[in-house]
């Protein structure tokens, strides 16, 4: 089935450090979306990529997918303490039936030290 | 904007009852899903659904059953709860086509003793 791998795990930056979380999967991905999940909230979408190479920003961060369309990256300039959370990769693959589901990465914990 | 509603936020069950999670969605979106978060797992899919009368089984069906008799509303159930279902439940719901976008639910945080 489709694996999804996300690293790091957990990442703590001081403010104002860069972060960076990937996410890879064994197949070649139709899209690939971002979600956040803020401590003690569920998680709420971020963007959705779609073409090979594609890059899209959304203040300080930078959404990317890779050329082959298997690996993407989320990278935040100069966290601040609102960045806190888990972000999550999703993906879409089929289940046993046919029918298409959303895998999850397993999610990076990113904490911000004021 | 689309609302996800969990109808518990909390629940502690003993082994061996039956439970049941609601989901409402009010957007009349065909699609919905329940998945499970655990530290260090993230979320797995349990069971989605396309449709009224519909099931799908997810990544992790076992232990777990669901109803979908309304299009608004999605049911998870474990017929006899054991402490390793003790969990994160989250909703979601989407709209086919489109961005897909997963709208989520608060989650149900489930305990099992």
């Amino acid at each position: 089935g489709q694996q999804v791998m996300q690293i790091p795990q957990y990442q703590h930056v001081q403010e104002g450090e860069d972060f960076t979380t990937y996410c890879n999967s064994s197949t070649t991905l139709s899209n690939i979306q971002w979600y956040k999940q803020r401590p003690g909230g569920h998680p709420v979408f971020l963007i959705q990529l779609v073409k090979s190479g594609e890059v899209k920003k959304q203040k300080r961060l930078t959404f990317q997918f890779g050329e082959a369309k298997k690996n993407s990256s989320l990278h935040i300039t100069a966290t601040q303490t609102t960045d806190v959370g888990t972000y999550f990769c999703a993906v879409p693959n089929m289940n046993s039936g046919g029918y298409q589901k959303v895998t999850f990465g397993t999610g990076t914990k990113l904490q911000v030290i004021p | 904007d689309v609302k996800v509603t969990q109808s518990s936020r909390y629940l502690v069950k003993r082994t061996g009852e039956k439970v049941f999670l609601e989901c409402v969605q009010d957007m009349d979106h065909e699609n919905m899903f329940w998945y499970r978060q655990d530290p260090g797992l993230g979320l797995r899919l349990i069971y989605f659904s396309y449709d009224v009368k519909m099931k799908e089984k997810g990544d992790i069906p076992e232990g777990y059953s669901v109803s979908r008799e309304k299009k608004e509303r999605f049911s998870l159930i474990l017929e006899s709860a054991s402490t390793n279902q003790t969990s994160m439940y989250l909703c979601a719901s989407r709209l086919p086509g489109g961005a897909n976008v997963l709208t989520f639910g608060a989650g149900s945080r489930l305990t099992v003793l």
